[in-house]
């Protein structure tokens, strides 16, 4: 079965700042990874999303991931942070060849704060 | 505009009794999903469905039950709630489950209170 690491539970950060949040996941096969974003109070929204080809990812606002297969690793970034970013992110994987595992295993979820 | 709903989107119940929480898509997607969430854990999932009259539990089903009587909607039963069950249940579906367009879209989510 898969697995996701959240390695930051609060990153705060100033305006203008850049932003990393790292991610990793165990799983043997091939996979789909997946960026939600959580504003307060809403429900999940897909960032980005990684399928196949291109390692680095373009998603909505800004946002970028870099696919590294071997660490295992989907980090997510941007240039530069604004306070409408505050948010709960969360990265997810599935298993992209199907099979059993059809289904989407979240991290524990990475609080931004971003401050005026 | 296709969206996935979800209600109530508040409810406070008693222990013991039992609660129906709704999901209703209008996307025609096979695959429906419902996560709880909460501090520290993420979303974790409850049931999930990839048809019509197919159903499978996920890692934290005891104590729920789901149906799916038809493509649309798949609602989630606490049968006897308990105050662990307190938490803010969401509801997802997905066209597909491999290969591109598998992402899932979540509704707006339940906030369950058991008392």
């Amino acid at each position: 079965a898969q697995s996701v690491s959240q390695h930051n539970h609060h990153v705060i950060l100033s305006e203008a700042a850049s932003l990393e949040l790292g991610c990793n996941y165990s799983y043997g096969g091939t996979v789909n990874l997946f960026w939600y974003v959580q504003y307060p109070g809403q429900h999940l929204q897909l960032l980005l999303k990684y399928f196949s080809g291109d390692p680095l990812v373009k998603g909505i606002k800004g946002f970028e991931a870099e696919f590294i297969k071997s660490k295992f690793s989907f980090n997510l970034r941007k240039p530069s942070v604004q306070w409408s970013d505050t948010a709960e992110y969360f990265c997810a994987v599935n298993a992209g060849s199907g099979g059993s595992n059809y289904k989407l295993t979240f991290g524990k979820g990475t609080l931004l704060t971003v401050n005026p | 505009d296709a969206e996935i709903t979800q209600s109530p989107r508040h409810k406070i119940t008693e222990t013991g009794r039992q609660v129906t929480l709704a999901c209703h898509q209008t996307w025609n997607h096979n695959n429906m999903f419902w996560y709880r969430q909460d501090l520290g854990h993420g979303l974790r999932l409850i049931h999930y469905s990839y048809g019509v009259q197919d159903t499978n539990k996920g890692e934290v089903s005891d104590g729920y039950s789901v149906s799916r009587s038809n493509t649309e909607d798949l609602p989630l039963t606490l049968e006897s709630a308990a105050s662990s069950q307190t938490s803010v249940y969401f509801c997802a579906s997905s066209p597909r489950l491999a290969g591109p367009y598998n992402e899932q879209f979540f509704g707006p989510g339940t906030r369950l209170t058991v008392l």
